[in-house]
């Protein structure tokens, strides 16, 4: 158990909607990543937060949005959903922002868009 | 550039044989090197890093090798075990961005 939770562990929607994925990093860490990981492909960074504050963007489409909160939890939004967004999708955290810094992966949110 | 390429995509090894994965980068300012390792179900867990300072870094059975002017990066599983079967990530960066590979799916047969 790596300290990262994640909700929901599935989540199953239709084209055109909205979800929102949640993500409570392990205590003291103040650095939270998302990443999508297709199937049978690697992981796709999408962004992170450090201290609630965006610190760096990746392959992170426009019909996506994420936030990290005071209390350091984050949410992953995702709207206009297609079906080539369902993937599971992971949050890490960090202790701190720096990328050798160990990140800690939750277990996923697996997103099936029919 | 900012691609990191590894292979193979799938790699059969028999138990305790040495399974071998590697990947090649194009960024010089590259300067992180960690591999992460995945069972089904799970999120990546933190394997073994390495920086470009040194050439090999060796934890119990998992040996990174480093060839800084190749820009190439292998992870060696000795005495391979069937508890090693998973798949392998390996990844790279500069500033805060970690850039995966595609995976490796390491099948250990008893």
């Amino acid at each position: 158990d790596s300290g990262v939770t994640q909700t929901p562990k599935h989540l199953i929607t239709a084209t055109g909607q909205r979800v929102t994925l949640r993500c409570s990093p392990r205590s003291g860490d103040l650095s939270v990543y998302w990443y999508q990981q297709s199937l049978d492909q690697g992981l796709q960074f999408l962004i992170q937060y450090y201290n609630g504050e965006e610190r760096a963007k990746g392959n992170i489409l426009e019909r996506f949005s994420a936030q990290q909160f005071p209390d350091l939890h984050s949410e992953l939004n995702l709207s206009s959903l297609e079906l080539g967004d369902s993937a599971l999708y992971f949050c890490a955290s960090s202790v701190a922002g720096a990328i050798h810094n160990e990140q800690f992966f939750g277990p996923g949110t697996r997103l099936t868009v029919l | 550039q900012q691609q990191v390429k590894q292979s193979p995509q799938s790699l059969i090894v028999q138990k305790g044989g040495i399974s071998i994965i590697n990947c090649a980068y194009e960024n010089t300012a590259f300067d992180y090197f960690p591999w992460y390792q995945q069972f089904p179900g799970k999120g990546p867990a933190l394997l073994i890093a390495i920086r470009p300072d040194v050439s090999e870094k060796k934890e119990g059975r998992f040996t990174i090798s480093f060839n800084k002017s190749a820009k190439q990066f292998s992870l060696h599983i000795m005495d391979s075990q069937p508890g090693d079967s998973a798949t392998y990530f390996c990844a790279a960066s500069s500033n805060y961005q970690l850039i995966w590979g595609a995976g490796t799916k390491l099948i250990i047969k008893p």
